[in-house]
């Protein structure tokens, strides 16, 4: 059976509030990130990219951030919603060519009614 | 829309027992690939492929195999199953953009293997 426990960083946050989601990434030569959300049960869901380019990306009530210089990658999320209850990875294509994704650590966001 | 089908949804086996998942593509998308995610885990990348052939290879076990078949259907045979093995297999889907990087991979829901 599964292992007891997912040791996974926990974000707390009330209903309405703002969530921020960090991540760092190894490889100074990954050109494109994506973060995505997967619920319990189910496979990773696409939510926002952003290329090397770019220092910052909107979505809808999501905004990315990435700092090149120091390899780090964040994602915002504006008035925070119980569906919003997931675990959010970001992932770095480090593919030469296609996309081959290299995932990090996931963070479970937890939403307070 | 159609999404990624994969089956079973659930597969019980026992050590050194054999066991072949497969993945439906979205229909007209080109590459599919296979990541493994263990209990708390994050995906790990497996093995992909691009028009049939093989187009990347991650840290796949030599006891396992794919292949993209040429209605683009993929199947990720494992044998000689291990305790170890017991986890949640997703494939993605994507199109390809002339090679470019884009990223945006389509994942089904996964199939949880439990070796016992």
């Amino acid at each position: 059976g599964e292992s007891v426990g997912l040791h996974l960083p926990t974000l707390s946050v009330q209903e309405g509030d703002n969530s921020i989601i960090n991540c760092a990434y190894s490889n100074s030569a990954s050109d494109y990130f994506i973060w995505y959300k997967q619920e319990s049960g189910k496979g990773p869901q696409f939510i926002i990219d952003i290329r090397s380019n770019m220092d910052k990306r909107q979505g809808q009530r999501v905004t990315v951030l990435l700092n090149k210089t120091v390899k780090h990658l964040s994602l915002q999320i504006a008035a925070t919603q119980p569906g919003d209850s997931a675990v959010y990875f970001c992932a770095e294509n480090r593919g030469a060519a296609g996309n081959k994704l290299t995932f990090g650590g996931g963070t479970r966001v937890l939403v307070k009614p | 829309a159609a999404g990624v089908i994969q089956s079973p949804r659930h597969l019980i086996k026992e050590k050194r027992e054999t066991a072949t998942l497969k993945c439906y593509p979205i229909p007209r998308h080109d590459t599919v690939y296979w990541y493994q995610q263990g209990p708390g885990q994050d995906p790990q990348f497996l093995i992909s492929f691009y028009e049939k052939m093989q187009s990347d290879k991650g840290s796949i076990p030599d006891r396992f195999s794919a292949q993209q078949f040429s209605d683009y259907h993929s199947e990720l045979n494992m044998s000689s199953l291990e305790l170890g093995d017991s986890a949640l297999y997703f494939c993605a889907s994507s199109l390809a953009s002339g090679g470019a990087a884009t990223g945006e991979l389509f994942f089904g829901e996964g199939s949880r293997l439990t070796v016992l």
